[in-house]
């Protein structure tokens, strides 16, 4: 069985200072990870993901995360936060190699101050 | 760029009435998702379908719950009798490929049990 954690529902930055979004996982198989944005009144919106291979993934918007399997943690981080970024981030994993299925954290709402 | 929609984007009924939540996936898409957020809540998956049949579901995803792609580009969720505690909002996805995790969510449709 798979399961998402992530630490801090709520976290405040400084526009221009780093971001940093927490998520440990669970998973009896090895894991495919995602980072889901979700801006007010949209649908998620796929960030990043790592399948296999390198384990620092990059994704849309100067958003990356790494893989570190011996911590079970895929946090998410962008060096220089941007207005823009204020969201509500979910990380996920696959929760089925059959049907595609995600499993997904509880969510972390990101607010940037001026 | 293709998208998901969702219709309508909000519903409010009565307790016990029958409620149809529709989605138009992306067109080359074969896999087909409705998941749930109830509010302050986790994204909960409920089912997943491909070829014309269900692949997965959850453990709330129960005889009250129907699907179905009766024409070839929709894709309808059907709740028989609502309860309060469906009240949620009601995400579609589709994807390209089963397992890559990059599914493409619509805007979501809020449903609200009186």
């Amino acid at each position: 069985a798979q399961s998402v954690t992530q630490l801090g529902s709520h976290v405040s930055v400084s526009e221009g200072a780093l971001v940093l979004l927490r998520c440990n996982y669970s998973s009896s198989v090895p894991p495919y990870l995602f980072w889901y944005v979700q801006y007010p009144n949209q649908g998620l919106q796929l960030l990043l993901k790592y399948t296999t291979g390198a384990t620092l993934v990059k994704g849309i918007n100067g958003f990356e995360a790494e893989f570190k399997k011996s911590e079970t943690s895929f946090h998410l981080t962008k060096p220089s936060a941007h207005m823009s970024d204020a969201a509500e981030y979910f990380c996920a994993v696959s929760g089925s190699s059959n049907t595609g299925k995600l499993i997904f954290g509880q969510g972390t709402t990101l607010q940037v101050k001026p | 760029e293709p998208e998901v929609t969702q219709t309508p984007s909000h519903q409010v009924t009565q307790m016990g009435q029958e409620v149809i939540l529709r989605c138009v996936p992306i067109s080359n898409h074969l896999y087909f998702y409705w998941y749930r957020q109830i509010l302050g809540q986790k994204v909960e998956f409920l089912v997943s379908f491909y070829n014309n049949e269900i692949s997965e579901k959850s453990e709330i995803f129960d005889d009250q719950f129907s699907v179905e792609r009766p024409d070839g580009s929709n894709f309808t969720l059907k709740i028989r009798s609502t309860k309060l505690e469906d009240s949620a909002m009601y995400f579609c996805a589709s994807s390209a490929l089963q397992n890559t995790g990059e599914l493409f969510f619509g805007e979501g449709s809020r449903l609200t049990v009186l």
